[in-house]
């Protein structure tokens, strides 16, 4: 089946620097791609989505890139805030298909 | 809150025990899931829901039986658990099946088996 990775397990950023969660997929078919947050006691929150098509999409202090040649997506927090300390998970899918491959998420902490 | 609700947040149970979890979710979602998130794994889906109608079993044992009565709530009746068992069960809905990109999850239930 599709596997969706994320490189770092834990990363620790000082409060108002900038925090880049990696992930690998392996699924070319893919063309959706999307960013979840859970934070502690929750259930995951969409963040942000990107459709293959694209290569960079951005949102309120986040912005995800996608590079499909290299098949690596990455999400990108600027001025990290104490709120943010949450696990975060990547996912793909295939437009009409009802499945989210999960990625094993990547905790990070903020420092204040 | 996401508009997904779930309870009980925890339960401990017994392996000869049978109990029951329940998600409500309050967005008029047409699609419903429940998940399993052991820690180190990735989430794992068990069954998909639309419209009241199961369209996904991800190979979940017996001993995990999901009722959906109508398109707002979602059960898993548990017996004869097993310790392994033990995880964080996520329920999430969406609009369509078709939206299963944008999922909403509850707070999940953390369960126990002792």
């Amino acid at each position: 089946g599709e596997s969706v990775g994320l490189h770092l397990p834990t990363l620790s950023v000082q409060e108002g620097d900038n925090s880049i969660i990696n992930c690998a997929y392996s699924n070319s078919a893919s063309d959706y791609f999307i960013w979840y947050k859970q934070e502690s006691g929750k259930g995951p929150q969409f963040i942000i989505d990107i459709r293959s098509n694209m290569d960079k999409r951005q949102g309120q202090r986040v912005t995800v890139l996608l590079n499909k040649t290299v098949k690596h997506l990455s999400l990108q927090i600027a001025a990290t805030q104490p709120g943010d300390s949450a696990v975060y998970f990547c996912a793909e899918t295939r437009e009409g298909n009802n499945r989210l491959a999960f990625g094993k998420g990547n905790q990070v902490v903020v420092i204040p | 809150e996401t508009g997904v609700t779930q309870t009980p947040r925890h339960l401990v149970m017994g392996m000869t025990n049978k109990k029951s979890l329940k998600c409500e979710q309050h967005l008029g979602h047409n699609a419903m899931y429940w998940y399993k998130q052991s820690a180190k794994k990735p989430l794992e889906l068990m069954f998909v829901y639309n419209f009241k109608e199961q369209t996904e079993n991800n190979s979940v044992p017996s001993r995990f039986s999901p009722e959906c009565p109508n398109s707002s709530h979602l059960f898993l009746h548990l017996h004869t658990l097993q310790p392994e068992d033990s995880a964080l069960y996520l329920c999430a809905s969406s609009q369509e099946l078709l939206d299963a990109w944008e999922q909403f999850f509850g707070p999940g239930t953390r369960l126990t088996v002792l």
